[in-house]
């Protein structure tokens, strides 16, 4: 595997349920990003991960909870979604973070329904 | 708060020259991106902006003031390929804070 991927690619979920995005870089970068993408809407970005550790949250509610066990992975946990949260999470990363104009490298995104 | 904008469509024809402006009016400046998505399809990185002046890089150049506000990407020789979205984002809060505009939707024609 190269560049960034992103598991599942497409996920219907209940609004009671619990799941889980996984996001992987295989480029050696420290730092790493999620993203939502909905129709209509300007790309929003939700966490900054910088060497494990995160660094910013945009104001994501708390039923997005990220994980950063290590620099190459990154999840995001589900739960108790409102339908308003289907869209396209978008995984990226960079050599460092963005706060130095770095490249960013995305993943092809989780397309997520929420029932 | 954080204002952002862009056209939201524009239309060019193969071999010529387009600009597409992208103004701002954000709580500080730490930098301004410029992004290609084509549909159905993740970001790529174009450029980054961060002194006043013009960037080259191949076909695309991005220019920055800062004082205006104002930013452009400059995209020469277009090909049908560059048929895409293109997203100005401004970084603010002390670089890691990122906002997009709506992004501008740019028809290449024979």
């Amino acid at each position: 595997e190269t560049g960034v991927t992103q598991t599942p690619r497409h996920l219907v979920m209940g609004m009671t349920n619990k799941k889980s995005l996984k996001c992987e870089q295989h480029l050696g970068h420290n730092a790493m990003y999620w993203y939502k993408q909905s129709a209509k809407k300007p790309l929003e970005l939700m966490f900054v991960y910088s060497l494990e550790e995160r660094v910013e949250n945009n104001s994501v509610p708390s039923r997005f909870s990220p994980e950063c066990p290590n620099s190459s992975h990154l999840f995001l946990h589900l739960h108790t979604l409102q339908p308003e949260d289907s869209a396209l999470y978008l995984c990226a990363s960079s050599q460092d973070t963005i706060s130095g104009g770095n490249e960013q490298f995305f993943g092809p995104g989780t397309r997520l329904t929420v029932l | 708060g954080q204002n952002i904008d862009q056209p939201t469509e524009m239309t060019a024809t193969e071999g010529a020259i387009v600009q597409i402006n992208c103004t701002y009016q954000t709580s500080g400046f730490n930098g301004l991106f410029w992004y290609q998505q084509h549909a159905g399809e993740a970001p790529t990185f174009l450029s980054y902006n961060v002194l006043d002046g013009l960037e080259e890089k191949g076909r695309f150049s991005s220019f920055l003031s800062r004082s205006k506000g104002y930013s452009y990407l400059l995209l020469k020789e277009l090909q049908m390929k560059d048929s895409a979205s293109y997203l100005c984002a401004v970084l603010t809060g002390g670089g890691n804070k990122l906002t997009f505009g709506t992004g501008t939707q740019l028809k290449v024609e024979l």
